[in-house]
């Protein structure tokens, strides 16, 4: 099942613009990850906050993380055609017997136009 | 590096064959995860190892789908005997697992399986 929920569920907006979305989830986290998917292709990492931040930047990406709330969001500043894809949150469990499980949610189609 | 490489990218068969997807991870990494991916159900953890061991299978959807990983650099996801369902892209993902840090996964460019 889906730990988390992306929101919205897809959008479009112009080159230039700011892009943000919001990934809720529901349980305890160790951190969280944001990860893009271009058509047809794997998923490539962005970033990844901890549960003790509340706010980390990287380039062009600012990521926030509300642990209170159980929520995340995603701001892309000065977006552009090239950032057209999918754009997922992942959350990392309290980890036990090793390994670090990611769970997905839905992810936010966006679309940025010329 | 190459990156994760993933074989073959596309698959068609016929229902009831068996399928073999494999993967080979990022050089160094000690953790290996089989993802699914479909409209229907988006991005599903199958199952993954850490040092070659099986840590969490609870995603694997039934017998039929099983998976190994005999050494570092190879993994295998067999689905015996496939059906129409099954038609997915199947991802593997390496990452580099310390102590009770957890770090970014790489993700495979997938495998693209149809059954007919």
């Amino acid at each position: 099942s889906q730990q988390g929920e992306e929101d919205p569920q897809a959008l479009s907006i112009q080159e230039g613009e700011n892009a943000t979305m919001n990934c809720s989830y529901k349980t305890s986290i160790n951190n969280l990850q944001w990860y893009r998917q271009n058509s047809g292709r794997g998923l490539v990492h962005l970033i990844l906050i901890r549960s003790n931040e509340r706010e980390k930047h990287s380039g062009r990406l600012r990521v926030t993380l509300d642990t209170s709330k159980k929520s995340s969001s995603l701001l892309i500043t000065a977006s552009r055609a090239a950032d057209t894809a999918s754009y997922f949150c992942a959350t990392v469990g309290i980890l036990t017997g090793g390994g670090n499980k990611l769970t997905f949610g839905t992810g936010t189609q966006l679309k940025v136009e010329l | 590096d190459a990156g994760v490489i993933q074989s073959p990218r596309h698959e068609v068969t016929e229902m009831g064959q068996e399928v073999t997807l494999r993967c080979k991870p990022i050089s160094g990494h000690n953790s290996l995860f089989w993802y699914r991916q479909t409209m229907m159900r988006g991005l599903e953890l199958l199952i993954y190892f850490n040092n070659n061991v099986p840590i969490d299978d609870s995603g694997m959807p039934e017998d039929r789908f099983s998976a190994k990983m005999p050494n570092a650099s190879f993994s295998t996801l067999k689905i015996q005997p496939s059906e129409p369902r099954d038609s997915a892209v199947y991802f593997c993902a390496s990452s580099w697992t310390s102590g009770r840090a957890s770090n970014e996964q790489f993700f495979g460019p997938g495998t693209r399986l149809t059954v007919l």
